[in-house]
């Protein structure tokens, strides 16, 4: 199975500032059709998973342009800028091109 | 609106099996995957298996073979079983659809507890 790797386990952010989460796969996330499925995900608390990025760079509908994707292979990274209080929760990347799917274990972003 | 929903069972005893429905709106079961994910308490997610648009079904080997998911599409409902329950097992479970990126959109989650 591909191993993510999550990078920090967890960061304190004070409102307005910025942050990145580091994700690293264990081979290449460039799938034979071209595309790289890496997706990014926010779990606010008590609340399920929402879908941030798909594929790398694309933001999902409705997610502000305070938050995005890149990298290529297999180092990834997620950037929020401008850090508002409804961005705390967990940080979650997932790889989608080898089965079975697997998931990050997870960036904490908390108030300092 | 999309939406899913899950439903069953809150305790299963151990050895015993899991059922579990996933209940959608606003997309149809023909034209969009649908997966299980499981989450234990305070960790991360794992993947479970997908129901592909054609009928088709992939499952994570850290499942198989007691994992089995099934369809509905006239009632638009997925369907989970899981035989052989452990306390392991205890976590809650999602289903998600699969759209631009592979879970889209989420259930609200079942906590599932396996215990005697």
């Amino acid at each position: 199975d591909v191993l993510m790797t999550q990078t920090p386990v967890s960061l304190s952010v004070s409102l307005g500032g910025q942050v990145s989460i580091s994700c690293r796969s264990s081979q290449s996330l460039v799938h034979s059709d071209g595309n790289t499925y890496l997706h990014w995900y926010l779990q606010k608390p008590g609340q399920s998973p929402q879908l941030l990025i798909y594929r790398v760079s694309n933001r999902f509908s409705g997610v502000p342009d305070r938050f995005s994707g890149s990298g290529s292979g297999t180092d990834f990274t997620l950037k929020i800028s401008r850090v508002e209080p409804e961005d705390l929760g967990v940080y979650y990347c997932l790889q989608s091109t080898h089965f079975p799917y697997t998931f990050g274990a997870g960036t904490k972003l908390e108030l300092k | 609106q999309v939406q899913l929903k899950e439903s069953g069972p809150g305790l299963v005893q151990p050895s015993q099996t899991l059922s579990l429905t996933c209940t959608v709106s606003g997309f149809s079961l023909t034209s969009n995957s649908v997966h299980w994910v499981r989450q234990h308490s305070g960790k991360s997610l794992e993947w479970m298996g997908r129901m592909w648009s054609d009928g088709d079904t992939s499952y994570s080997s850290a499942f198989t073979p007691r994992l089995s998911i099934s369809r509905d599409t006239s009632k638009s409902q997925v369907f989970l079983k899981m035989n052989s329950l452990q306390t392991e097992d205890t976590g809650t479970y999602y289903c998600a659809r699969n759209g631009l990126g592979p879970f889209d959109y989420w259930g609200q989650g079942v906590m599932v507890t396996v215990s005697s």
